[in-house]
């Protein structure tokens, strides 16, 4: 069974850069037809794509946070990576990473992490 | 960017009872509209695809129907692990992938 795990710092300083990473097991992240990318929740607030990638190296990111978004693989150690520039408090979210397809939408999803942007 | 629009913001529901969600899209994504629960403290959980096809192991108390830009989600009978917050996604026009605000379904 599939499943990813986000981990990270819980706190960064505003101006800084937000750096998470997601292990993917029970399945390759290689694996054909998939992206594999990040999803954030303010506090007591609704879903936003930050982006993706596909298998391919391909990226794919929410022109909202293009500027300072980078989404990276490393296959060797089956997993993903968010960067994050420039970060403020508006920042602050519990960050999901998530596989998705074009065809079964996003399934399945990370447990989430929170990061609190404060000095 | 397509908008989604979820309604109401908050639905409130005996147990037992019909809850009929909705959601609107700015323009058409086709068939292309995912259903998604979350409950406090835990990653939203694929309900629906597709519009109408149930992930694996959602119980048939869930549907989803609709096309273009009007949705529905359906729970027949709601039952007390149902009370949560529903969003709906679509996965047509992309990027960026957009989800709609929520509708909260409680306890009347």
């Amino acid at each position: 069974q599939l499943q990813l795990q986000e981990s990270g710092p819980g706190l960064v300083k505003p101006s800084e850069t937000l750096s998470l990473t997601c292990t993917v097991s029970g399945g390759s992240i290689s694996s054909s037809s998939y992206y594999w990318g990040w999803i954030r929740q303010p506090p007591g607030k609704g879903l936003e794509w930050i982006g993706s990638i596909y298998y391919s190296g391909s990226t794919y990111y929410n022109p909202s946070l293009k500027s300072r978004v980078t989404i990276s693989v490393d296959t060797s150690k089956n997993q993903f990576s968010l960067k994050l520039s420039s970060v403020t408090a508006a920042d602050t979210a519990v960050y999901y990473c998530a596989r998705w397809t074009p065809v079964t939408a996003i399934l399945p999803w990370g447990q989430g992490t929170l990061v609190t942007v404060s000095s | 960017e397509i908008v989604m629009t979820q309604s109401p913001a908050t639905l409130s529901v005996s147990p037992g009872e019909r809850a009929t969600l909705s959601c609107r899209a700015s323009q058409s994504v086709s068939s292309n509209l995912a259903w998604y629960q979350q409950k406090p403290g835990q990653a939203p959980r694929l309900l629906i695809y597709g519009a109408s096809t149930r992930a694996t192991g959602i119980p048939d108390r869930f549907s989803g129907s609709g096309s273009g830009t009007d949705f529905t989600l359906t729970i027949s009978s709601l039952q007390s692990e149902d009370f949560a917050v529903y969003y709906c996604q679509q996965y047509n026009n992309w990027p960026p992938l957009t989800f709609g605000g929520g509708t909260k379904v409680e306890i009347k």
